[in-house]
């Protein structure tokens, strides 16, 4: 079974720039997260989807962060413009239900200069 | 507001000695508790989970951990150390509101010493 996909790995970004991230979750997997991991921290709930939906976003910051879901699959998180403070891993995460087991990709390493 | 502590931020231990990470949560109910890791360059990898039942969990990789409500803990154990367990470890904690929110600790880094 082919694991959650995130791309790109890596990406390093001036500030006011604005970066896109995407994730593929595991297929079937109705519930897709999208959370922040700071250097030295845990990872912090950005958006929670179920199917194309939204079910949580309390803690994305609105103003420059944005998600979709199209079509209930993969899924695109995007800043626009990007802060320094916004330097971080993000991780995309799905599950089959939205309280059981999270499947987490690999994340990718924003550096915003 | 319900939080996740992790009070070691990090711990050493030897190769073959015994591990403890300690984990406490602040919150009403009965939560789901989880415990993650986290090597460097991978994405979290679940090592144990407890919904109800036994409060003795068993997991992956030798792990095991114990819920104790009285004293709001969930920690984790494992008997004997390989230096393949250094990494991050990570619990958890479902909130039973709307969407089921997964709030983390603040992680404990683990070194193996050979």
């Amino acid at each position: 079974e082919a694991g959650v996909a995130q791309s790109p790995r890596y990406k390093i970004i001036e500030k006011r720039q604005s970066v896109a991230f995407w994730c593929n979750p595991i297929s079937g997997h109705a519930t897709l997260y999208w959370y922040q991991q700071i250097l030295g921290q845990g990872p912090k709930l950005l958006i929670q989807f179920q199917n194309n939906g939204v079910v949580d976003d309390s803690q994305l910051p609105k103003d420059r962060f944005s998600a979709e879901r199209l079509k209930g699959v993969d899924s695109t998180l995007k800043i626009q413009p990007a802060k320094l403070e916004d330097s971080a891993v993000y991780l995309c995460a799905s599950s089959l239900i939205s309280y059981n087991e999270q499947f987490f990709g690999p994340g990718t390493r924003l550096t915003v200069l | 507001a319900q939080s996740v502590t992790q009070p070691d931020i990090h711990i050493t231990v030897s190769e073959g000695a015994s591990l403890e990470l300690r984990c406490n949560y602040s919150y009403g109910a009965t939560p789901y508790l989880f415990w993650y890791v986290q090597s460097p360059g991978q994405g979290l990898q679940l090592l144990l989970k407890y919904f109800s039942g036994d409060t003795l969990v068993q997991g992956i990789k030798g792990f095991e951990a114990e819920f104790k409500r009285s004293q709001s803990s969930f920690n984790l154990r494992k008997p004997s150390v390989h230096w393949s367990d250094a990494a991050e470890y990570f619990c958890a904690v479902v909130h039973n509101n709307a969407g089921n929110m997964l709030t983390f600790g603040g992680g404990t880094r683990l070194m193996v010493k050979p």
